[in-house]
């Protein structure tokens, strides 16, 4: 059974601060490590994947960062907005990309006006 | 292009009978991935196909349930003789290879009552 944590489980952040949040996961056979988005009433969307020890990927205000060697990754909100809330879910993938991709319970991130 | 479509949107069994549910992953995706979430739980991984095969099934319960991905036609997920503790709601991505991130469909929620 692959762990993989997310913490925290919930975030209250207020209006234009900025914020960040962890996936730690299994350091051996790693493949890659996704991150999603998922609005309510929709269903997850893909932010990034990343594959690479050191890998920093960005999107607007949203960034995120990979240490495969101590397996954990960190997704970073610049100044943010009421629309950035939502539940942020990582996925981690092992096995030469055999395995299907397992996800974290999430954390639940509030932006408060 | 059509994102990943589920259906039926929402499914209702009485214990003991048979559920079907069937997912069309985007145009030039192979790879499906069928995951269930539970109240107060995450997205739990069920199965992984590429046309025609199972890659990975570790998440599958031994017992009632079974996927296919057949060459022509939507990705099926059956569970037999369901009981109460099937009720949630499944949800399938695809992807157009393992290196490539998932696109949910919207689900379907099944009850069984």
């Amino acid at each position: 059974i692959l762990n993989v944590e997310q913490s925290p489980q919930s975030l209250h952040v207020q209006e234009g601060d900025s914020t960040n949040f962890t996936c730690s996961f299994p350091s051996s056979n790693f493949y890659a490590l996704h991150w999603y988005r998922w609005e309510t009433a929709k269903s997850p969307e893909a932010l990034f994947v990343m594959t690479l020890n050191g890998d920093e990927k960005k999107k607007g205000r949203i960034s995120a960062t990979l240490n495969t060697k101590e397996g954990y990754s960190y997704l970073y909100i610049k100044g943010s907005q009421p629309e950035d809330s939502a539940t942020y879910l990582c996925a981690y993938r092992s096995g030469g990309g055999a395995d299907g991709l397992t996800f974290g319970k999430g954390t639940h991130l509030i932006i408060q006006p | 292009n059509a994102g990943v479509m589920q259906n039926p949107r929402h499914l209702v069994r009485r214990r003991g009978q048979e559920a079907r549910l069937r997912c069309s992953p985007m145009k030039g995706h192979s790879h499906v991935y069928w995951y269930r979430q539970l109240p107060e739980e995450g997205l739990k991984f069920m199965v992984y196909l590429q046309k025609e095969n199972i890659i990975d099934e570790s998440g599958m319960p031994k017992e009632r349930f079974s996927a296919e991905f057949p060459k022509e036609g939507p990705s099926i997920l059956r569970i037999q003789q369901v009981v109460r503790g099937d009720s949630a709601a499944y949800f399938c991505a695809s992807s157009q290879d393992r290196g490539s991130p998932l696109h949910f469909g919207n689900g379907t929620r099944l009850t069984v009552t």
